[in-house]
């Protein structure tokens, strides 16, 4: 069975400073992996997947993650932070193209200090 | 593209009451849609997931009888919570996809509570 593992409940970093938001995944066969944001009282909006190809994947509001199979990580990162990148970060991660089921990280709430 | 509206977005009833949440997709066809369930503070939880024209197949835990699915259309899910009580009372997420290759897109949530 697939799972998700987001290491850190909190994340703090100082506007305009580089973030990193670390996941990392256990799968049977090939990982499809994506990062969702989740705003206060909202769904979550869908910020980027990986599927196959460059492992440098590049998303929504400037941020991209890095697949990397050997250690098994999907870490989001953006160069540059802003105040209005404060939010809740949920990676997810679905185990083959057959398995409708995604299984979510418990999330990670990042805090940028103006 | 790839909006999913959901609604309503905010529910108050009386226990006993049954509950009618409506998901739909604005711009594409859903084959798949997904209905969670959001703790404060915690991770979603899939209750179920739906394809037109089928039953929905629920996850363990989760009673069919209490919590109906319905995917009549390629556009429309809904979720009734039937006879509410006080537990009942969470964050409710729909989500939708379109072929297997897409992300889920989601919902805003719909804020339920029992009184």
């Amino acid at each position: 069975a697939q799972s998700v593992a987001q290491p850190e409940d909190q994340v703090n970093v100082a506007e305009g400073n580089p973030l990193t938001v670390k996941c990392t995944y256990s799968v049977s066969g090939n990982p499809y992996l994506f990062w969702y944001v989740q705003y206060p009282n909202r769904g979550l909006q869908f910020l980027l997947k990986y599927i196959t190809g460059d492992n440098l994947v590049k998303g929504s509001y400037g941020f991209e993650a890095e697949f990397n199979k050997s250690q098994t990580s999907f870490h989001l990162k953006k160069p540059s932070a802003l105040v209005s990148d404060s939010a809740l970060y949920f990676c997810a991660v679905r185990d083959s193209p057959r398995d409708d089921k995604i299984i979510f990280g418990k999330g990670t709430r990042l805090h940028i200090l103006p | 593209g790839a909006v999913v509206s959901q609604h309503p977005s905010w529910v108050i009833c009386k226990s006993g009451t049954s509950v009618k949440i409506e998901c739909r997709s604005l711009d594409f066809q859903a084959t798949t849609m997904f209905w969670y369930r959001q703790f404060p503070k915690q991770s979603l939880m899939l209750m179920a997931t739906s394809n037109e024209g089928s039953k929905a197949t629920y996850e363990q835990g989760v009673e069919k009888d209490k919590f109906l699915i319905n995917h009549a259309s390629l556009t429309l899910s809904t979720l009734t919570v039937t006879s509410a009580h006080p537990e009942d009372s969470s964050f409710y997420i729909c989500s939708a996809r379109g072929d297997n290759n897409q992300p889920q897109h989601f919902g805003d949530g719909t804020r339920l509570s029992i009184l």
